[in-house]
């Protein structure tokens, strides 16, 4: 079964730093997924990658499938950053997704 | 891009009711999924909607209490049967097109 862990579970930064949110997960995968939630409830999605790093914007995912982690990087971070971002793990051909628990990420002006 | 609406957005409802929530996509996809987010829990698969046939439930979620209706390829509902404070939730749909999409979330509190 697989399991999805992400770090930290709570993160509070000024605006302008780089942020880091991390995830491992236990077995292999066909892609990972990064979504970011807001507090009324919906979900985006920010990137789904198989290999390698995306970049949009001033977010950038990272993943290395050999030690079977993700990294989600923000730079510049801002206020209207704050939101939970979630990763997700995507085995088989089934499109279904295991989620982590989530990382609250907290922006001060 | 999918766009995809719930209705309703958020709804208070008491003890041993139902209530059924839509999903609206504004293209015809394939794969559909019912999702649950309790409290401060990952979200968990439910089900996935089949256009046409009986949705397929994950283990620890049946049809008789969340009973799910595909009648086209850009709709479905899923309904929440006698419910009770276990059942309050952030309920979301999600559709599979060169992505996963989601949709907006319901947010269901059981009283």
């Amino acid at each position: 079964k697989n399991e999805v862990e992400q770090s930290p579970q709570n993160l509070t930064a000024q605006e302008g730093e780089f942020i880091t949110i991390n995830c491992s997960y236990s077995v292999g995968i066909s892609a990972l997924h990064w979504l970011q939630q807001h507090p009324g409830g919906g979900i985006v999605s920010l990137f789904m990658l198989s290999s390698g790093k995306k970049k949009h914007g001033r977010l950038i995912a990272t993943i290395n499938i050999q030690e079977k982690h993700s990294s989600l990087h923000i730079t510049a971070s801002h206020p209207r950053d704050s939101a939970v971002y979630i990763c997700a793990s995507e085995g088989g051909s089934n499109y279904k997704l295991t989620f982590g628990k989530g990382t609250l990420l907290t922006v001060n002006p | 891009s999918a766009v995809i609406s719930q209705k309703p957005s958020r709804d208070i409802c008491q003890r041993g009711t139902s209530l059924t929530i839509q999903c609206q996509v504004d293209s015809q996809v394939t794969m559909m999924f019912w999702y649950r987010q309790q409290p401060g829990q990952s979200l968990t698969l439910i089900a996935t909607a089949n256009q046409g046939s009986e949705a397929t439930y994950e283990s620890g979620f049946v049809i008789d209490k969340f009973p799910i209706s595909r009648p086209n390829l850009t709709f479905s509902t899923l309904t929440v049967s006698n419910m009770s404070p276990e059942d309050s939730s952030i309920y979301l749909c999600s559709v599979v097109g060169r992505e996963q999409f989601f949709g907006p979330g319901t947010r269901l509190t059981v009283l």
